[in-house]
């Protein structure tokens, strides 16, 4: 199974901040990752799909790149509703597979 | 637009058996399928398998085989899960998803159903 590491698995920033969260699978997956926001309570959200293409109706500040084996989640200006759980997933094959998540707090 | 709607809270007892439906709307479902995604209390999410929703066909991850069951009912475009003999690591929330074709991503989800498996 291919495995997916998040990192770091909490952080802390300010509103406005650029903020950066990576994924690493454990094997070289193509652009086959998938980015979901989770707030409390709620189903997951999807961000980005294939990497790098957001899904409609989600805002321009989140953006996705990498390939291969890397791959970030960037936030370019951080907003209070953005303090939540992010996860990346994998599509390459299957079983697919999350990462732990990285919750981000606002400082 | 696409809905999924699932059914509501079950509280079991260990060795019971339960079924939780995910109703879809909006969608022919032909290109795509619905999977199944666990998420235990306070824990990430952990993809269970799918549904192909042109066949029939489930798909279950390794963890997931032998108690649990996912079949798909076209004539109500609905689609179930059954956990038998219950566990009571089975305690948690299951989601219901629109799975796309191609990347295999993950974007509709129906409002999750809360299992609690407890003596």
């Amino acid at each position: 199974d291919i495995q997916m590491t998040q990192s770091p698995s909490s952080l802390s920033a300010s509103v406005g901040d650029r903020v950066t969260i990576t994924c690493r699978a454990s094997q070289s997956i193509s652009v086959y990752v998938n980015w979901y926001q989770q707030k409390a309570g709620k189903a997951p959200k999807l961000l980005i799909y294939a990497a790098s293409i957001l899904q409609s109706g989600v805002p321009s500040r989140f953006t996705g790149s990498g390939s291969g084996t890397d791959f970030t989640l960037t936030i370019s200006s951080l907003q209070p509703e953005d303090s939540t759980t992010y996860y990346c997933q994998h599509g390459y094959s299957v079983p697919w597979t999350f990462g732990q998540g990285t919750k981000v707090d606002i400082k | 637009q696409v809905h999924l709607v699932q059914s509501g809270s079950e509280s079991k007892k260990p060795g019971a058996s339960v079924v939780v439906s995910c109703k879809a709307s909006g969608d022919t479902f032909n290109k795509n399928a619905i999977s199944w995604v666990r998420q235990a209390p306070g824990q990430g999410l952990q993809w269970m398998g799918w549904v192909n929703t042109k066949t029939g066909n489930p798909t279950y991850a390794q963890d997931f085989t032998g108690r649990f069951v996912f079949s798909w009912d076209t004539s109500v475009t609905t689609t179930f899960m059954q956990i038998s003999n219950l566990k009571t690591e089975d305690t948690a929330v299951y989601y219901c998803a629109r799975t796309v074709s191609g990347y295999y991503f993950f974007d509709y989800w129906g409002q999750g159903t809360m299992i609690t498996v407890s003596s």
